[in-house]
């Protein structure tokens, strides 16, 4: 399976800032996906990071506050944007190698909003 | 929306004991997948289940696809320490990672020494 580095892995922030996600694949992969686990929670799909175009986002999460970019098979970001507390969860990119491949995900972005 | 049910929410066993954790839903998957998650890290695949009866082993873990589709179950046999975690099952309307995965709550285990 492909070695999924996501940065940062852990970071406090401040409300009414931005955080940007990073995730990097070692080789590429045909699905990106963004997933998020509040506290104690189950993982929540956010949206699908779809290369070289517009994300597709779940329902109760929008663009606005969630913008995601993928500009290649190995690469995406996830900025959560107008931090608030209710913010503060652990974010996990997730991929597939092929679109016959189970889902394997990074070690996640633990994020404190204060 | 489809949901998937664990339960118990936590567990607790004796080193070397066995233990069995079920998934049920109330809709069909075609896939089942098995995740196991540490504390500070992400889940990590343990077993990918894609037919209705289906039994996969992986070492001490065994899974069964449910013949119905609306349920799965994992087995650990002779548990050890380092199985503490917490269980994730999750199923897929179609295999691939193109279809959307419906996660369960999650079974914390704790194994006693």
């Amino acid at each position: 399976s492909a070695v999924i580095s996501q940065k940062p892995s852990r970071d406090i922030c401040q409300r009414g800032t931005s955080l940007t996600i990073q995730c990097q694949v070692d080789s590429q992969v045909t699905m990106m996906f963004w997933y998020r686990q509040q506290p104690g929670q189950s993982l929540t799909l956010i949206a699908t990071a779809n290369q070289g175009s517009e994300a597709t986002y779940e329902s109760g999460f929008v663009i606005d506050k969630f913008p995601i970019s993928r500009p290649n098979l190995t690469f995406s970001t996830l900025t959560v944007s107008n931090l608030s507390p209710e913010d503060s969860s652990i974010y996990l990119c997730s991929v597939g190698l092929d679109y016959n491949s189970p889902l394997h995900f990074g070690n996640g972005t633990r994020l404190t909003v204060t | 929306g489809q949901q998937l049910n664990q339960s118990p929410q936590s567990m607790f066993i004796q080193e070397g004991e066995d233990v069995s954790m079920n998934c049920t839903s109330s809709s069909i998957f075609n896939t089942w997948l098995w995740y196991k998650q540490d504390p500070g890290e992400g889940p990590v695949l343990l077993i990918a289940l894609y037919k209705a009866g289906e039994l996969t082993s992986n070492g001490r873990l065994t899974a069964q696809f449910g013949i119905t589709r609306k349920d799965s179950f994992l087995n650990i046999s002779a548990s050890i320490p380092s199985d503490v975690g917490i269980y994730f099952c999750a199923g897929q309307d179609d295999t691939g990672a193109n279809s959307k995965l419906t996660f369960g709550k999650g079974i914390t285990l704790s194994v006693r020494p």
